[in-house]
């Protein structure tokens, strides 16, 4: 089966700490992607990468970074964690353009 | 950036009766993807339709595209309350594209 593994499923940081969630596939995907969803707005794309070391941004990249250093595993940076970044933060991966993306659980993060 | 639009954002019904959403987008696409979230989980993926393709089944799930129109709609027959839930159409255009998400349609089956 497929999986997408989130780290954290809930976590609670104050502000202005460095947040790095953490997302591992074992289905050996190239593309990898971070959205984040809130009420009201749907998902919104924060960065893909298409490759081992590659990155794009997505919609919503102001206030993240991310890397992915080896093909399996894709972390989302927050370097200075601020209340306006309290989401839902979702994972996911897919072989390549034009097939099924598989996500994660999620993981909830407030920051107080 | 393009994005899926589904209709209605809510839709209550009662077990047994047949659930319709619609999903709307602007430009060209290669396929459009349907995906249900329950509440504060993630997105499973339910269906997958590719341009070139006008209906598609699966189980009790009936998707149907119109690209002249830019829509798209699923039908749940015979819904179940296990059916509530959010639903979103993605759609996914060429090159490193990414899928992009429309905001979702609540659906509410009651027993």
């Amino acid at each position: 089966d497929v999986k997408v593994t989130q780290s954290s499923r809930y976590l609670v940081k104050r502000t202005g700490e460095k947040v790095f969630l953490e997302c591992v596939q074992d289905m050996d995907h190239e593309n990898m992607f971070w959205y984040r969803q809130d009420p009201g707005l749907g998902l919104r794309l924060i960065y893909f990468s298409y490759d081992v070391k590659m990155k794009e941004k997505g919609d919503i990249p102001e206030g993240y970074s991310v890397s992915r250093e080896k093909k399996e595993r894709f972390s989302l940076i927050l370097e200075s964690a601020s209340t306006n970044q309290t989401s839902m933060y979702l994972c996911a991966s897919r072989q390549g353009a034009g097939n099924t993306i598989y996500f994660g659980e999620g993981s909830w993060l407030t920051v107080v | 950036s393009q994005q899926g639009e589904e209709d209605p954002q809510a839709l209550s019904i009662q077990e047994g009766e047949n659930a319709t959403m619609n999903c709307s987008y602007k430009t060209s696409i290669n396929n459009l993807q349907w995906y249900r979230q329950n509440s504060g989980r993630g997105l499973v993926h339910l269906i997958l339709i590719r341009s070139n393709e006008r209906e598609k089944h699966s189980g009790r799930l009936r998707v149907t595209l119109d690209t002249s129109k830019k829509s798209s709609s699923l039908l749940i027959t015979a819904s179940r309350a296990a059916d509530t839930a959010s639903y979103f159409c993605a759609t996914d255009n060429s090159g490193y594209s990414t899928l992009t998400f429309g905001k979702g349609t609540m659906l509410l089956v009651s027993p």
